[in-house]
């Protein structure tokens, strides 16, 4: 069992939808990190969570440590949203990730 | 610009091969890491260096050395390269719990 799992791996939307995808953990974290990779890109952290919430732009990212559970949101999704999106949580001294989703986004 | 340069960034290698991935940072972070990136895997951790001079394992170190040259330049090394080993690299740095990525290496052992 992966001590990061992200669900759903794969989604298709509609230009406009708001989309979820859901980041479980297991291990004990001091954080935890969103990270869009597009096709042949290279990786960029999209948001740094320790609690609570975070807005930027039309993406949302919320953290609830209790439940160990972490979901980033796009509001009015977009073609150029399309990307893996990886959550990774930080085990004291080591990133772990979750697999991605892979979110594409249809005109 | 400040950040994380791999080199290089596509490479090909004959099975048995050797060759060193470079990566340097210019943060002054601490923390330096080596991923492979495969199909329906995501990131696994090769190895970290949590500082100058110290290097520990990851998920998937066999095959690999790695060499902490100062606290700028973490350098991965394929000693005899196998097919197994073709993948997407990346070099990362951090610093508390901030990180950045490199660009990638897609190296394919044929």
């Amino acid at each position: 069992k992966n001590e990061v799992e992200q669900s759903p791996q794969n989604l298709t939307a509609q230009e406009g939808e708001f989309i979820t995808i859901n980041c479980s953990y297991s291990v004990g974290i001091s954080a935890l990190h969103w990270l869009q990779q597009h096709p042949g890109g290279g990786i960029v952290s999209l948001f740094m969570l320790s609690s609570g919430k975070k807005k930027h732009g039309r993406l949302i990212a919320t953290i609830n440590i209790q439940e160990k559970h972490s979901s980033l949101h796009i509001t009015a999704s977009h073609p150029r949203d399309s990307a893996v999106y990886i959550c990774a949580a930080w085990d004291t001294d080591k990133l772990i990730f979750g697999t991605g989703t892979r979110l594409q986004v249809f005109p | 610009n400040a950040g994380v340069t791999q080199t290089p960034k596509f490479q090909v290698l004959k099975t048995g091969q050797s060759m060193t991935l470079q990566c340097a940072q210019d943060m002054n972070h601490n923390s330096m890491y080596w991923y492979r990136q495969d199909p329906g895997m995501g990131l696994r951790l090769i190895y970290y260096s949590a500082s100058e001079g110290t290097t520990d394992k990851g998920e998937v170190p066999n095959g690999y050395n790695v060499s902490r040259l100062n606290k700028r330049e973490f350098s991965l090394r394929l000693e005899s390269a196998a097919p197994s080993q073709t993948s997407v690299y990346f070099c990362a740095s951090s610093q508390l719990t901030e990180a950045f990525f490199g660009q990638g290496t897609r190296l394919t052992v044929v």
